[in-house]
């Protein structure tokens, strides 16, 4: 069965850090871009970010990026998301996503798994 | 970068049609044939329902298709079904990032 779980969510002060991860089974992993999406609670998707099969292309939202990291390790077919300087605007669930193609720049999300919720609060 | 422009709700009947409309710039929906649609019911996760503007995914109901005109795309639900009532998402490259549309309110009467 094609599944991606994620985990690593939680309650976070603001300022503090969080780091996401996002397990594959099912496919083969490297041969796909990977990307996350999230979700404020009640509100429209947003993409964070996006990586290519071998990690050569990397992209961020203008909201996120400086702030968050976006990694992937094949070997272990698990995606990433290290999440820094955290702000309440970052609370949302953070869905891991399958991109149809290896590279980045068609981007269409085939597979999501059922995200991980992070709250940041003081 | 700003999202695109989608109507907050849209409804119809068992059976009739509708269409969403996705409305986006040059540097997104209209300079690249890379919009997406997904669908989204509560508490679950988004699928996807047409990429690259008009291809459907295994799986997904030939009634769903797919177009695009300029700076707008838009998705078309033919013989609407009662499963059919969900939020729908576009999505459009938009050259080293992605945007998302706000969501459709799809109401099947």
């Amino acid at each position: 069965e094609v599944q991606l779980v994620e985990s690593g969510g939680g309650l976070v002060q603001p300022g503090r850090s969080l780091r996401l991860s996002c397990a594959a089974s099912g496919f083969t992993f490297d041969d796909y871009a990977m990307h996350w999406v999230r979700q404020a609670p009640g509100k429209g998707l947003e993409w964070v970010s996006g990586i290519s099969w071998n990690s050569g292309s990397i992209g961020y939202a203008d909201s996120v990026k400086g702030r968050f990291t976006i990694s992937r390790d094949n070997a272990k077919n698990s995606l990433y998301l290290q999440m820094n300087s955290l702000r309440a605007e970052d609370t949302a669930l953070y869905y891991c996503a399958k991109d149809i193609k290896q590279w980045l720049g068609k981007d269409a999300f085939d597979i999501w798994g059922q995200g991980t919720m992070v709250t940041v609060s003081s | 970068q700003s999202a695109l422009t989608q109507p907050p709700s849209a409804s119809g009947s068992p059976g009739q049609s509708v269409t969403i409309s996705c409305t986006g710039t040059s540097s997104d929906v209209g300079g690249y044939n890379y919009v997406s649609w997904y669908q989204q019911h509560p508490g679950k996760a988004p699928k996807l329902m047409i990429y690259e503007v008009s291809k459907r995914p295994s799986g997904v109901p030939d009634r769903f298709s797919g177009s695009k005109s300029g700076n707008t795309a838009s998705l078309t639900v033919s013989g609407l079904q009662a499963e059919d009532e969900a939020d729908y998402y576009c999505s459009s490259y938009a050259g080293s990032l992605v945007v998302f549309g706000g969501g459709t309110k799809l109401t099947v009467l």
